[in-house]
């Protein structure tokens, strides 16, 4: 089945770790994105990615990294630099101008 | 820069009830793409609709219709005789078509709670 899939689904960081959640599509999309979602909030961009081996910052990249090393993975890490990473996290992709696909998201909490 | 704001917050209806999500959206470009998601309280977002920006007409999808209008900037979406099924949090997005990347801007989302 085509698709993007995310993993872990839960999480849990101690703090001062780095963490890294999984993205994989297997639609053959060109550009992939993470956003992070808090309770009762919108999807907020972290990063985007529209070709492999390139990636760009979004509205809310600081405390998070990407690479972008095959067009069908886009990992996230969330460093220790980020202060507050508990949320939910959802990857996704698309081809320019059609709809975005997303994964099932992961749910991050720091204990 | 591109941006898309829902002005409601939170949207309770009785069962039956016609509701219209409001969408505004802002934009540099010429070319670009709108969307509607639904996110059920599972948490993955389901695509409802894409509407290019060179095209006005407005869709009807069963109870769904989607109303675009380029001249106030808006995308609103209205569920008629709404059911507790359609209970969820529903984002609109804009997406710009030109250059060489391309983000995808969500609206903060408008929760709907349809009560029988």
């Amino acid at each position: 089945d085509g698709g993007i899939t995310q993993s872990p689904k839960y999480l849990f960081r101690k703090e001062g770790q780095n963490v890294t959640l999984s993205c994989e599509q297997n639609l053959n999309h060109d550009a992939m994105y993470w956003y992070r979602q808090d309770p009762g909030q919108g999807l907020r961009l972290i990063y985007y990615s529209q070709i492999v081996n390139d990636f760009q910052k979004g509205d809310i990249a600081e405390g998070y990294s990407v690479s972008r090393e095959k067009k069908e993975s886009f990992p996230l890490t969330v460093t220790s630099a980020q202060k507050n990473p508990t949320a939910f996290y959802l990857c996704a992709s698309s081809i320019r101008g059609a709809e975005a696909f997303f994964g099932q998201g992961t749910r991050l909490t720091v204990v | 820069a591109q941006k898309v704001t829902q002005a409601q917050t939170e949207i309770s209806v009785v069962e039956k009830e016609d509701v219209t999500l409001d969408c505004v959206y802002e934009t540099r470009d010429t070319t670009y793409y709108l969307f509607w998601y639904k996110q059920p309280p599972s948490g993955e977002l389901v695509f409802l609709i894409r509407r290019n920006s060179f095209d006005e007409q407005n869709e009807i999808s069963g109870r769904y219709s989607w109303n675009f209008q380029k001249s106030t900037s808006s995308f609103n979406f209205t569920i008629t005789a709404s059911q507790v099924v359609d209970s969820a949090v529903y984002f609109c997005a804009l997406s710009e078509g030109g250059g060489t990347a391309s983000k995808l801007t969500f609206g903060t989302g408008t929760r709907l709670q349809v009560t029988l």
